[in-house]
């Protein structure tokens, strides 16, 4: 079946520092993959919507310039968590389409970050 | 746009009991209803879907049951082991409108041995 790779699984950084998260899908092209936000006990929020090759597409009150998602290939996507603080302390989870409306979606295994 | 509410949002029950979870939409253009599994600090897991053309599928002790008309889904867990403990999530899409996914808010289900 689809594998979608997530990396890392935890990462620590210190306050005003960016971080990258990658999202990988192992055995499909992902022609689009989603960025989703999961506060502890709360559901999944989605972020943002990237297709390969173009920009993504951010939900309302999602600020691309500090959530910067690049989608360079079919087999991956990137979130980089610009000049992190606090309360971005989260866990992400990126999921990858093989293509629309035929596939559902296969998730990432989350990334837990802490900005300290 | 698409509203997905989800309940109960904690169930426990007795370890051979089973668990429903049901889940109602707003929008009928929906016609894709998966149910994901998440496990503590992980991803969430695919576990069943169904689409608008059939009325309940079941794959061993999961099953789910979908009624268009009146736009709600249901999730069924049979014979519940303690490794069936996690939170579930539902979800609704549209192939129509590009296939994104819009969650329940979640149910943590206990299976208690």
């Amino acid at each position: 079946g689809a594998v979608v790779s997530q990396h890392p699984s935890r990462v620590i950084c210190k306050s005003g520092t960016s971080v990258k998260i990658e999202c990988r899908s192992l055995d499909f092209q992902a022609t689009t993959m989603f960025w989703y936000r999961q506060f502890p006990k709360k559901s999944l929020m989605l972020m943002a919507t990237s297709n390969e090759g173009s920009k993504a597409t951010y939900e309302q009150g999602v600020e691309k310039d500090k959530f910067l998602i690049n989608h360079a290939s079919l087999t991956l996507s990137t979130l980089t968590v610009t000049s992190a603080h606090p309360e971005d302390s989260s866990f992400y989870i990126c999921s990858a389409s093989l293509t629309r409306g035929e596939y559902g979606y296969t998730f990432g295994s989350g990334t837990r970050l802490t900005v300290v | 746009g698409e509203n997905v509410e989800q309940h109960p949002s904690t169930l426990s029950v007795q370890e051979g009991d089973s668990a429903v979870i049901k889940c109602t939409y707003s929008d009928s253009a929906s016609n894709y209803f998966p149910w994901y599994k998440q496990e503590l600090g992980k991803g969430p897991q695919l576990i069943i879907d169904i689409r608008s053309n059939v009325g309940e599928k079941k794959d061993q002790r999961i099953a789910v049951t979908l009624n268009k008309t009146a736009k709600h889904f249901s999730l069924h867990i049979t014979e519940t082991q303690p490794e069936d403990s996690a939170v579930y999530f539902c979800a609704a899409s549209s192939t129509d409108t590009g296939n994104q996914f819009y969650f329940g808010t979640g149910t943590s289900l206990t299976v208690i041995p």
